[in-house]
């Protein structure tokens, strides 16, 4: 099974700090994504990375960057937290190919920018 | 711009019964949409995909459809049970192989 990991479950930070997000997978996916999930608003794409290095803003881009150095892992950064970065963030993967292939999930983090 | 929406009320039903689950989409027809199931406080899990030219499939008690004329799909679960309780999220592809969620609707399975 594909196992999708994010280092935290519950994070709390203060505005304009720097915040690291890491999800790591096990399954060798070239594909990566990082995705907010707010209520009402649905999961909404900020960047994904289809390979090593490679990387493609989303819908929602601002504020945030990422890092992808090595395939396994693919790093989420606000640059200067927010309190509107308040919310669930969640990362996935996918084998590289078409979209039909489906998108694998880690539990998410709870972040709370104070 | 492309679109999906899913009911936001939640779903009530008793157990047994088939839920029935619906999304709409805008513009034009996604090659393929993805059902996920998310429970509180998880990621969602990959359920089903559909493609554009399948009207139909079926995976155990689950159930898609696919219309594009009514630019709608219907996501059904026949002999509900108390466990089939979670928020179901319906994904359209998008270019590049990127997927646009709908916000989910809520199931709630009552014994």
């Amino acid at each position: 099974d594909v196992k999708v990991t994010q280092s935290s479950r519950y994070l709390v930070k203060r505005t304009g700090e720097k915040v690291f997000l890491e999800c790591v997978q096990d399954m060798d996916h070239e594909n990566m994504f990082w995705y907010r999930q707010d209520p009402g608003l649905g999961l909404r794409l900020i960047y994904f990375s289809y390979d090593v290095k490679m990387k493609e803003k989303g819908d929602i881009p601002e504020g945030y960057s990422v890092s992808r150095e090595k395939k396994e892992r693919f790093s989420l950064i606000l640059e200067s937290a927010s309190t509107n970065q308040t919310s669930m963030y969640l990362c996935a993967s996918r084998t590289t190919g078409t979209g039909l292939q489906p998108q694998h999930f880690g539990d998410g983090t709870r972040l709370s920018i104070l | 711009s492309q679109k999906i929406e899913q009911n936001s009320e939640a779903l009530n039903i008793q157990e047994g019964k088939t839920a029935t689950l619906t999304c709409n989409y805008t513009n034009y027809s996604p090659a393929y949409l993805q059902w996920y199931r998310q429970d509180p406080g998880r990621g969602p899990v990959f359920l089903l995909l559909i493609r554009e030219n399948e009207k139909e499939k079926r995976k155990e008690r689950l159930k898609v459809t696919f219309d594009t004329t009514l630019k709608q799909s219907l996501f059904h679960i026949t002999a509900s049970q108390p466990a089939d309780s979670a928020t179901y999220l319906c994904a359209r592809g998008n270019q590049g192989g990127k997927l646009i969620f709908g916000q989910g609707t809520e199931l709630s399975v009552k014994p």
